[in-house]
């Protein structure tokens, strides 16, 4: 959905380093979302977010961390990569005035940790 | 402990209708299930969602039960350009999102 892009597409980094992955949209919508995807296990939530000043763990947060910067952007942060989070990271968001299962993603990151 | 249960991979032929059960332990009683398809290197795309019975839309049918252990997303009369992964999606009485492992399927010609 073009109206939640994700920076970069694809990134290549060695173990150790601190990366960003950013999200942005258009939709203005106050629910935003980091998900990890992994071949055979599905969709797993790392950060969410309900608005500028909130920001809630989700199934997989550590090592990693998030900034919500504003309604438009929420940016996700591996502190020190490792092999293992080698992934597609994808970013959503959802409208608090429908159901929160309904999410637009974005077109998601590949991320490769050396 | 919630959680969504759905089949690794099915297969079916063009112009076939395709049923595709998940089945939920434990997801809000008061919440909607959600489907979405994914295609390869992009990001999953809503589908079709509903709290109870049969909804309808412009691509597919989505049929819950009374007790809403199970879901079922029926794609009427598929062609090739539905082979994706389908994933289903509930939430736990704290309205922790439960994601399916994802459907794999793949449309024959």
């Amino acid at each position: 959905d073009a109206d939640v892009t994700q920076t970069p597409r694809n990134r290549i980094t060695k173990t150790g380093k601190r990366i960003m992955l950013e999200c942005s949209q258009t939709k203005g919508h106050d629910r935003m979302y980091w998900y990890r995807q992994d071949p055979g296990l599905g969709l797993r939530l790392i950060y969410y977010s309900f608005d500028v000043k909130d920001i809630n763990k989700g199934e997989i947060s550590d090592g990693y961390s998030v900034s919500r910067q504003a309604q438009a952007k929420f940016s996700l942060s591996l502190e020190s990569a490792i092999p293992n989070q080698t992934a597609l990271y994808f970013c959503a968001t959802s409208d608090p005035q429908g159901s929160y299962n309904e999410q637009f993603f974005g077109p998601g990151t590949r991320l490769t940790v050396l | 402990l919630a959680k969504t249960t759905q089949p690794i991979s099915m297969d079916s032929y063009e112009g076939q209708e395709v049923n595709i059960t998940c089945s939920h332990n434990n997801i809000a009683t008061n919440d909607y299930i959600t489907w979405y398809q994914q295609f390869p290197s992009q990001g999953p795309r809503f589908i079709i969602q509903g709290y109870k019975t049969k909804v309808t839309n412009e691509v597919a049918s989505l049929f819950i039960p009374a007790d809403r252990k199970s879901s079922t997303l029926s794609l009427p009369r598929v062609s090739l350009s539905d082979t994706a992964v389908y994933y289903c999606l509930g939430s736990d009485s704290n309205y922790q999102l439960i994601w399916g492992a994802g459907t794999k399927l793949i449309i024959k010609p």
